[in-house]
């Protein structure tokens, strides 16, 4: 199985910063990655999928990038909203799998 | 649009099956090509993919939990089913169903999660 890890665990930023959150993956997983945000109480919401392409109806300050084994999700200019936990998850290799995410809070 | 609705008991005892189902409203269940599948997220944990059943009936299950879980699909009911045996405490978790697109090649629509306790 292949193993993702995300970094960092958490993240503390402020609203209007911009957010760098990564996963790498234990071997290539070409460009099958997508990213997650969970907010609590709530399903999981599609961001990226295929390393960059955006999800319908998602906001274009969300972008994604990498291939292999490195992968970045980029949050331009963060809104109250965005403040939540991403998930990066492969479907290079099944089963599939996801990061342990990472909790981006308010600073 | 489609949306998914999981359902189910909220408490398991121990040794016993979780049974949970998920409704697809807003489209068919058969029509396009889909895995149809469960993730689960025990409390303070990231995600497990748990399974998964495409619209043409194959199953794929996570190894770690093969030997115990079946995915099965009622198209009369447009719903898809989980079932996992001899439950434990660690299979307290809450349950999401989800759609895996062949469009978007990821899980692009899930339910609101259905909170799952094992304990006597």
């Amino acid at each position: 199985e292949i193993v993702l890890t995300q970094s960092p665990a958490t993240l503390s930023l402020s609203p209007g910063e911009r957010a760098t959150l990564s996963c790498r993956a234990s071997q290539s997983v070409s460009n099958y990655l997508a990213w997650y945000q969970h907010k609590p109480g709530q399903a999981p919401r599609l961001l990226i999928y295929d390393s960059f392409n955006r999800a319908t109806g998602i906001p274009a300050r969300f972008s994604g990038s990498g291939s292999g084994t490195d992968f970045i999700l980029t949050i331009g200019s963060l809104e109250p909203e965005d403040f939540a936990v991403y998930y990066c998850q492969q479907r290079y290799s099944w089963p599939d799998s996801f990061g342990q995410g990472t909790r981006l809070e308010i600073k | 649009q489609v949306q998914l609705q999981g359902s189910g008991p909220g408490l398991v005892k121990p040794s016993q099956t979780l049974s949970l189902t998920c409704t697809v409203s807003g489209g068919s269940i058969s029509s396009g090509y889909y895995y149809w599948s469960w993730i689960r997220q025990p409390a303070g944990k990231g995600l497990d993919w748990v399974g998964r059943i495409s619209t043409t009936g194959n199953t794929n299950y996570n190894p770690s939990l093969e030997s115990r879980v079946t995915i099965s699909v009622d198209t009369s009911k447009n719903h898809f089913s989980l079932n996992l045996t001899s439950v434990t405490a660690a299979d307290t978790a809450v349950y999401y169903c989800a759609r895996f697109g062949s469009g978007t090649t990821a899980f692009d629509i899930w339910g609101q999660g259905t909170m799952v306790t094992v304990s006597s």
